[in-house]
């Protein structure tokens, strides 16, 4: 079984200043998938970045960065220069692919607020 | 832009009273997911589609059934809503899976109340 842990439940932060969301998962699988989603308050999931087991490589996108360590299996991610507009929920997921096909497992969910 | 359209956005229906949420997708995706997701949680997966291949998660209840006439379209009827189905549906769809795990895209949901 599949588990994603996202130790942070709520994070507070002034505006410009970085802050970085945990996320921990459990797999016995070799061959998986890393995602992030981010839910503003329209409610929609933003799909952010996917990640596969093998690409250990960290990424970065303008503000967003993302640190993918297997020995340590996690995948974080860094807001730089944080503003008003990034406070949501941060969602990280893990999916595997097996009979059921390609279900995503989500953990509990980082809510972000940036203050000005 | 190619997306995924969920209307009503927001729907209020009677306890007991038959009601359907319908999402639509212009991304010509093969899978489509139906999820429900209440307050200060992560989403649930209901079911999904794969194709015209449906799959009912173990825990969902009867209550909640699912139809998809075409590739574009996909519908989430509550039989009999309770107040404990008061929560956003969301829908969402991905590519077909062949031994890759493609991102899924969502739809922006519709929030159910439940009188």
């Amino acid at each position: 079984a599949q588990k994603v842990t996202q130790a942070q439940t709520e994070i507070s932060v002034v505006e410009k200043e970085d802050v970085t969301l945990d996320c921990v998962y459990e797999t016995r699988d070799t061959t998986y998938y890393l995602f992030w989603y981010k839910q503003p308050p329209s409610g929609e999931l933003v799909f952010l970045i996917r990640r596969n087991s093998f690409d250990e490589q960290n990424e970065i996108s303008g503000r967003y960065s993302w640190n993918f360590q297997k020995s340590t299996s996690s995948f974080n991610f860094t807001i730089t220069a944080s503003q008003v507009v990034d406070s949501a929920v941060y969602f990280c997921a893990l999916s595997v692919i097996n009979n059921a096909g390609n279900m995503l497992t989500f953990g509990g969910g980082t809510r972000l607020m940036v203050k000005p | 832009d190619a997306m995924v359209i969920q209307n009503p956005r927001y729907q209020v229906t009677q306890f007991g009273k038959p009601v359907t949420l319908s999402c639509s997708q212009t991304l010509n995706h093969n899978v489509m997911y139906w999820y429900q997701q209440k307050s200060s949680q992560a989403p649930k997966l209901l079911f999904h589609y794969y194709d015209k291949d449906f799959n009912n998660e173990a825990d969902t209840p009867d209550n909640f059934q699912s139809r998809r006439p075409n590739t574009s379209f996909c519908f989430l009827d509550i039989r009999s809503p309770g107040l404990g189905d008061a929560a956003m549906y969301l829908c969402a769809t991905s590519r077909e899976w062949t031994g890759v795990s493609y991102e899924q895209y969502f739809g922006p949901g519709t929030r159910l109340t439940v009188t």
